[in-house]
């Protein structure tokens, strides 16, 4: 079981260049997450998925796409990178039992830093 | 906007002294508080997930308690070891809220020192 993974784990971009982000999982879970974590503040939700074709805005979506053709992956896009979207993203998937009590799993993260 | 917030933001404490941090969050609309903890260059890692007033958590050395009329939950430590150094966040979700979207607070870095 390797839970949940993210590639690549470093990237660094220029203003304006586009880049997906994937996130796998084989836990079978639901649900998917995209979070961002930047200095001083806490995880913010950019987008979610409550299952396979469905997607949602969190937080921060502004900026950002997310697709979710396969239950097992969660891809997120910078359609046009901008240096505010510098940060550490980190992807999480939960197996809702009852939907908010279950604990979320989260990937090793990616460092993204847009020049 | 959810206001979740921690404290202190940072602790520092030896090894073998016992240690307690705070989560504060809206008192109304409570549904269920998580806490994780995080070890630099790792990821957040569930250690509690609480829904009542009243409840009382415990794993090994660490436990949580939270007060969901007041809006708070505590997090202990007893005997903290130098393993116990990390970041431990707090997550709140309320009754408004979709799916398992959490709110997380800033989190409190813990350093433990022999």
């Amino acid at each position: 079981n390797a839970g949940v993974t993210q590639t690549p784990k470093f990237r660094v971009l220029k203003t304006g260049q586009s880049m997906t982000l994937l996130c796998a999982q084989d836990m079978n879970h639901e649900y998917m997450y995209w979070y961002r974590q930047d200095p001083g503040m806490g995880l913010r939700l950019i987008h979610y998925s409550v299952g396979e074709g469905t997607t949602a805005k969190g937080e921060v979506p502004d900026g950002y796409n997310v697709s979710r053709l396969k239950k097992q992956n969660f891809l997120l896009g910078l359609e046009s990178a901008a240096p505010s979207q510098t940060s550490v993203y980190f992807c999480a998937s939960s197996y809702p039992r009852t939907g908010v009590t279950d604990t979320q799993y989260f990937g090793p993260g990616t460092r993204l830093t847009v020049l | 906007i959810l206001n979740v917030e921690q404290s202190p933001q940072s602790l520092h404490v030896q090894e073998g002294d016992s240690t307690n941090f705070t989560c504060s969050f809206p008192s109304s609309n409570f549904y269920a508080l998580h806490w994780y903890r995080w070890e630099t260059a790792k990821s957040p890692e569930a250690l509690f997930v609480m829904t009542l007033n009243g409840d009382e958590k415990k794993k090994g050395r660490i436990s949580a308690t939270l007060n969901t009329k007041e809006g708070y939950s505590y997090l202990y430590i007893k005997g903290s070891q130098p393993e116990d150094s990390a970041t431990y966040l707090c997550a709140f979700i309320g009754s408004t809220g979709t799916a398992s979207k959490l709110t997380f607070g800033t989190g409190t870095r813990l350093q433990v020192t022999l």
